[in-house]
């Protein structure tokens, strides 16, 4: 069974841009969450999808927003990109059916913002 | 705010050593998990512990669940070089499939 996918893995932007980052989560699952990794904050939680609604959201500002599709894939963008926000972005997946369950993490995506 | 603290956050010893990683908090967790992340690679799971005062054991490795479900910790025997990594706690609270994370503990392995 395959495992997570994000894409891109690399990505450079300059400050005020927009980013979407994309994750495709294990085949079945249908709840897919994001976190941002950094050396500082180290991860923390932004938000959570199941069958395309959003079940639970971190504390981040609105510039960081997602969405899932009806294949349970997902997007997250950042809008008005500043340089705090050059981190390691994961997805995770899990079946969702309740708390606690295993979630797989993808290789995440690494974003710099010059 | 939920907060995970880990000790050490760094630790370096030698192939052969035992050592334990503690993660604590002032809050109880319906769960715990343990993950060991790699460099350019995502946390893997560990292990979850669910019940107050658990013991789980995984070859080398072995989690406790304080028994107020605010701790944890994982004690590995005889540390190999290919236990090298960043390892993460992160707890769920109960009815939430979020993840709060603790801060990490570095650990390196010298042959």
């Amino acid at each position: 069974k395959a495992g997570v996918t994000q894409t891109p893995r690399y990505l450079i932007k300059t400050r005020g841009q927009q980013v979407t980052l994309s994750c495709s989560p294990i085949s079945g699952h249908r709840s897919v969450s994001w976190y941002q990794q950094t050396p500082g904050q180290g991860l923390q939680f932004l938000f959570e999808y199941f069958s395309e609604t959003q079940r639970n959201k971190g504390n981040f500002p609105g510039r960081f927003s997602g969405r899932q599709f009806s294949n349970s894939r997902s997007e997250m963008n950042v809008s008005t990109l500043e340089l705090g926000d050059s981190a390691l972005y994961l997805c995770a997946s899990s079946f969702g059916q309740g708390p606690g369950g295993t979630q797989y993490f993808g290789p995440g995506t690494r974003l710099l913002v010059l | 705010t939920q907060l995970l603290e880990q000790s050490p956050q760094f630790l370096s010893i030698q192939e052969g050593e035992n050592l334990t990683v503690y993660c604590n908090s002032s809050s109880v967790f319906s769960s715990l998990q343990w993950y060991r992340q790699e460099p350019g690679e995502g946390p893997v799971l560990l292990v979850t512990v669910v019940t107050g005062g658990e013991v789980k054991k995984l070859k080398r490795l072995t989690f406790q669940f304080g028994d107020a479900r605010k701790d944890s910790s994982l004690h590995i025997t005889a540390a190999q070089p290919g236990d090298t990594g960043l390892y993460l706690c992160a707890g769920t609270n109960f009815g939430n499939e979020k993840l709060t994370f603790g801060t990490g503990t570095r650990l390196t392995i010298i042959p």
